[in-house]
């Protein structure tokens, strides 16, 4: 039973352009939301995060949304650059635990 | 100075053997996990210590037993690999509470293989 799902296996966008991630999840009682970064044969490493009692996180050109009612969250890169060219994964937080989607696979085109 | 180190970075075994993966971090965090990714690319999480006292423990097979020596230790030993036991198993770190960001830091990953 997927509590977080990342629906989209794969993006691709040219270099410049707006990289729109989503995510959905089933359970609400999670908190926080966070977005992690992976390069292959390296750990995931954090990116932005997002309290539940908030809608929206800017960080540079990095922006979170959220929307509590439609369980919906997206990550936004705005431009676009090929070093963002990475698995992207969606987590739930919910007390010690972190619930993972399946990652997608941004490619950014230059 | 890396922050969070797992060893080895590859293992490659036979069926039936029992290995060890170990896990280190210089963070200064309460809470260590490990998190297993499969051939589906999920991150699972396997177990979680905080101050040395397992607070999770997802439905594992008992061959898979985890033993936190200090809080910036966190080893795995595997009895009785299996097939199924290859993926990509990773450590991380965070200093959380039982609410909150919960913001975790990850090692580079043990790629196990099991033949």
């Amino acid at each position: 039973d997927q509590q977080v799902k990342q629906n989209s296996p794969s993006l691709s966008v040219q270099e410049g352009r707006i990289s729109i991630l989503n995510c959905d999840y089933t359970n609400s009682m999670f908190d926080y939301f966070l977005w992690y970064k992976k390069y292959p044969a390296e750990g995931p490493t954090f990116l932005i995060s997002i309290s539940s009692i908030k809608d929206k996180n800017e960080d540079g050109r990095f922006t979170v949304f959220l929307n509590k009612s439609a369980k919906h969250l997206s990550l936004h890169i705005v431009p676009s650059q090929p070093g963002d060219s990475a698995v992207y994964f969606c987590a739930a937080s919910q007390g010690y635990k972190l619930v993972f989607g399946a990652g997608t696979i941004l490619r950014v085109k230059s | 100075d890396t922050a969070v180190s797992q060893t080895p970075k590859y293992l490659v075994t036979q069926m039936g053997n029992d290995k060890s993966i170990k896990c280190e971090q210089n963070l200064g965090h309460d809470t260590m996990y490990w998190y297993k990714q499969d051939s589906k690319k999920f991150l699972k999480i396997m177990f979680s210590y905080n101050n040395k006292e397992l607070i999770i423990n997802e439905t594992v097979p008992n061959r898979f037993s985890p033993k936190s020596p200090d809080k910036a230790h966190l080893n795995l030993h595997i009895n009785s690999l299996e097939l199924g036991d290859s993926a990509v198993y990773f450590c991380a770190s965070s200093q959380a509470g039982p609410s909150g960001r919960n913001e975790q830091f990850f090692g580079p990953g043990t790629r196990l293989t099991v033949l």
